[in-house]
């Protein structure tokens, strides 16, 4: 069965970092390509980013409001997605959800992590 | 980015109706449309891909269908756990987008 666990949410100061960790099992990670969905409270889904898989040449994309903060990283041997989110803003207050990138749809989907951006 | 129009914004209906959501493109994404289903608290779920296909065990009562930019999701005969936010998403270009959402409540 494949399982994705964020983890690493949590209260930050506008201004701070934060890095969530999304441990993945149940299929071959190394080759998947893997995304970053959030959703503010009460709000719809915003896509955040994506980083390919290592052969395609672990390229990242991101959405425009989170470019140049945030980045996608990846841990094949510990099959672990990364995402580090600096210069925080309140309105980047959201759940973040960790999801596969399969054959351009996203599929699954992990139970995602609070952050909370707050002074 | 293209953008992904969706509507109505929520829509009230019984157990039994048929609903229809639907999603327009700002520019042609050919066949890169997704729809999603979201419960209260829950992760989204992947209900339908590449604008017809039925993802592995959801109910075929969901169906997709598309008509050049315009993507619509129908749901025949409602049972009681339709009832949720349904969003589409293009992954035609980077960087992918959401519709709004479509919350479907009992009436």
């Amino acid at each position: 069965e494949v399982q994705l666990v964020e983890s690493g949410g949590g209260l930050v100061k506008p201004g701070g970092s934060l890095r969530l960790s999304c441990s993945a099992s149940g299929f071959s990670f190394s080759t998947a390509w893997m995304s970053w969905v959030r959703q503010a409270p009460g709000k719809g889904l915003e896509w955040v980013g994506r980083i390919k898989k290592k052969s395609d040449g672990e390229i990242t994309d991101y959405a425009a409001a989170v470019r140049g903060r945030f980045t996608i990283s990846r841990d094949d041997s510990k099959n672990t997605l990364y995402l580090q989110m600096n210069s925080l803003q309140i309105e980047d207050t959201a759940v973040y959800y960790c999801t596969w990138y399969y054959y351009d749809r996203l599929n699954p989907w992990g139970q995602g992590t609070l952050v909370t951006v707050s002074s | 980015d293209i953008q992904m129009t969706q509507s109505p914004s929520s829509l009230s209906a019984s157990v039994g109706d048929s609903v229809t959501i639907t999603c327009r493109a700002s520019q042609s994404i050919s066949n890169s449309l997704n729809w999603y289903q979201q419960k209260p608290g829950k992760a989204p779920k992947l209900l339908i891909y590449a604008a017809s296909t039925l993802q592995d065990g959801v109910p075929s009562r969901f169906t997709g269908s598309r008509s050049g930019t315009d993507f619509t999701l129908t749901i025949n005969s409602l049972q009681p756990e339709d009832f949720a936010v349904y969003y589409c998403q293009q992954s035609y270009n980077s960087p992918d987008t959401f519709g709004q959402g479509t919350r479907l409540d009992i009436k």
